[in-house]
């Protein structure tokens, strides 16, 4: 059964922390893995990450790829308030057209 | 702008009354896609529809349906079989015209969360 996991499921920080969340998979015919950051509703589209070692970076969000060890991480520096969210995680398939999420990591900043 | 619309926002429900959660995307996608969010469960796939006229079950499709007569809309219906719908709902789409990685890259709408009495 494809399964995704993410780690923390939830977590606390005080505004300027590093965070550091994590996914991993086990899944067939692995394309691609996808975060995604959900403040209110509508999940908002972050990275899409297909090769290991390339890091992708917008901003102070940063998340990269390891196919071998099949998890990929998703950095915020010196986070603010705003970035509180649920950050989703997912993996797209080679073959047929759906996403598998995760559970997601809630965070919380505070001031 | 383009985008999807969900409506209604919050939607009650006695049991056993069934009801039709809408989804209308002006982006010009092909894939439509239903989604049932629970805490602590991620997202998990109802229904999702590729062309106008077809669709296929996702992984908990028991106790929902759907219709894609247009390609812009894409409506879920909550049976009365359902045994337990209070949950938030997530409509999405995505452009499939792209060839390898991204082809599933979903754009979502902004929810309709159901609570049955």
């Amino acid at each position: 059964e494809d399964k995704v996991v993410q780690s923390p499921l939830s977590l606390v920080v005080h505004e300027g922390d590093t965070v550091t969340l994590n996914c991993s998979y086990e899944v067939t015919n692995f394309r691609s893995l996808l975060w995604y950051k959900q403040e209110k509703k509508a999940p908002t589209f972050l990275f899409m990450l297909t090769s290991s070692g390339i890091e992708k970076k917008s901003g102070r969000l940063s998340s990269i790829l390891d196919k071998k060890e099949l998890f990929s991480i998703l950095n915020i520096t010196a986070t603010q308030t705003g970035d509180s969210a649920v950050y989703l995680c997912a993996v797209e398939f080679r073959y047929g057209n759906k996403l598998v999420f995760g559970a997601g990591t809630i965070l919380r900043v505070k001031s | 702008d383009g985008g999807i619309t969900q409506s209604p926002k919050y939607l009650f429900r006695k049991e056993g009354q069934n009801v039709t959660l809408s989804c209308e995307q002006n982006l010009n996608h092909d894939a439509m896609y239903w989604y049932r969010q629970d805490p602590g469960q991620g997202l998990r796939l109802i229904y999702y529809s590729q062309i106008v006229n077809d669709f296929q079950k996702g992984d908990i499709a028991e106790g929902y349906s759907v219709s894609r007569e247009k390609k812009e809309s894409f409506p879920l219906t909550v049976t009365s079989a359902q045994k337990n719908p209070t949950a938030f709902y997530l409509c999405a789409s995505s452009i499939l015209k792209v060839r390898g990685p991204g082809a599933n890259v979903l754009t979502f709408g902004a929810g309709s969360r159901l609570t049955v009495l």
